[in-house]
């Protein structure tokens, strides 16, 4: 079965603060896609990268990098020098690979409250 | 481009009635998904349409729950005999099928409050 543990309930953090998320993930398939994505107070999920299981290497993106480990299964998110706009909920989420549906399976989510 | 738009954003019913949602998604993209996000949880799957066809339906949606996608555009979800355990977000998303191309994007999501 697939599942994604995001342990984190809530985080607060004062702007300027640099903070990450974590995500650990189980699945028994060899290739599959993890993903993150935002959910501001308006309720839209906005889509912040994909990653396939084939490819390791950590990505940079302005103030957002990621750490994929295959070792430990997990898809940590860090956020640096936090903004009171990166205030939002936070999910993880897992796919399969090439399969018939890749329907997402998500986390409960991480509420991120950045504080001025 | 346009993205990936829902109608209504908000829908409020009384228990029993019957509400019918909209998810229009990107033109492009030939795959569609419905999700139901309750509080305080991460969206669930509920069904996949590949064009036309309904390739997958969860558990989760009862026999109450029907959706379609005629002509592989546009879908629609409706909920016959509503229950108050049916209000949560009822979100749609769509991606299109190819080489990396698996990503899927969220519309704004339809509010349901059953009273």
């Amino acid at each position: 079965a697939q599942k994604v543990t995001q342990a984190q309930t809530e985080i607060s953090v004062v702007e300027k603060e640099d903070v990450t998320l974590d995500c650990v993930y189980e699945t028994r398939d060899t290739t599959y896609y993890l993903f993150w994505y935002k959910q501001p107070p308006s309720g839209e999920l906005v889509f912040l990268i994909r990653r396939n299981s084939f490819d390791e290497q950590n990505e940079i993106s302005g103030r957002y990098s990621w750490n994929f480990q295959k070792s430990t299964s997990s898809f940590n998110f860090t956020i640096t020098a936090s903004q009171v706009v990166d205030s939002a909920v936070y999910f993880c989420a897992l796919s399969n690979f090439g399969g018939a549906t890749n329907k997402l399976i998500f986390g409960t989510g991480t509420l991120l409250a950045v504080q001025p | 481009d346009t993205g990936v738009s829902q109608d209504p954003r908000h829908k409020i019913t009384k228990r029993g009635q019957n509400v019918t949602f909209r998810c229009d998604p990107i033109s492009e993209h030939n795959r569609l998904y419905w999700y139901r996000q309750t509080l305080g949880q991460g969206p669930e799957f509920l069904t996949y349409f590949q064009n036309e066809a309904q390739l997958e339906k969860s558990r989760l949606l009862s026999d109450r729950f029907s959706a379609e996608r005629p002509k592989g555009s546009f879908s629609t979800l409706e909920i016959q005999r509503t229950e108050q355990g049916d209000s949560a977000m009822y979100l749609c998303a769509s991606s299109f099928n190819g080489q990396n191309q698996e990503t899927q994007y969220f519309g704004p999501g339809t509010r349901l409050l059953v009273l």
